[in-house]
């Protein structure tokens, strides 16, 4: 059980394109989603953690206006990279959990997606 | 200030050699939770233990074992006879209990090398 669906897994587009990443979860309600973001040979760095129906909550340093993060339901949160540029090509994953129903539940984590901007 | 640590960046053994990754951890929270992930070459984040602060068990999976400290505030992770499979990237990771959404603090990760 708890399955996370990322999609796509890889991306390669021109610049000035928006993109959108969807990462549903499949088996289990997500109240809470993460969206991190990873440069080669670094560790994941947290981007925003989205709630279901509510704002997401972004981390020092990343672009609102940037990364727009929607979490309508609670199986699909998605992020769009708008306006892409190449500074903005990185491995994005995301993972979802539910906090509320149990009290340590871990995160369940995405395949990623790749993004490359030409 | 880093609260999860991860000193050995790269390490390589040869094939069926032991190799054991160090992971330090800092919190205040009385309770809090200990993770380790695998990021093999393809980038998936594949689950491979999660502790919590309460257990200091230690956790003997296959060749995989688990040593909690909190006296040293350590998990480290041992892979026991080392196969090329084995290469991937290990993240040890850390949620506390006073966050209230699960939310993980990463070490930088240890990107383990295994030579056939």
């Amino acid at each position: 059980g708890a399955v996370v669906s990322q999609h796509p897994s890889w991306v390669i587009c021109k610049s000035g394109t928006s993109v959108k990443i969807e990462c549903r979860s499949l088996d289990f309600q997500a109240t809470t989603m993460f969206w991190y973001r990873q440069f080669p040979k670094q560790s994941l760095m947290l981007m925003a953690t989205s709630n279901e129906g509510s704002k997401a909550t972004y981390e020092q340093g990343v672009e609102k206006d940037k990364f727009l993060i929607n979490h309508a339901s609670l199986t699909l949160s998605t992020l769009t990279v708008t306006s892409a540029h190449p500074e903005d090509s990185s491995f994005y994953i995301c993972s979802a959990t539910n906090p509320g129903h149990y009290s340590n539940q871990p995160q369940h984590f995405g395949d990623g997606t790749r993004l490359s901007i030409l | 200030a880093q609260k999860v640590t991860q000193a050995q960046t790269e390490i390589s053994v040869v094939e069926k050699e032991d190799v054991t990754l160090d992971c330090v951890y800092e919190t205040r929270d009385t309770t809090y939770y200990l993770f380790w992930y695998k990021q093999p070459p393809s980038g998936e984040l594949v689950f491979l233990i999660r502790r919590n602060s309460f257990d200091e068990q230690n956790e003997i999976s296959g060749r995989y074992s688990w040593n909690f400290q909190k006296s040293t505030s350590s998990f480290n992770f041992t892979i026991t006879a080392s196969q090329v499979v084995d290469s991937a990237v290990y993240f040890c990771a850390l949620s506390e209990a006073g966050e209230g959404n699960n939310r993980l603090a990463f070490g930088k990760g240890n990107q383990v090398v295994v030579i056939p």
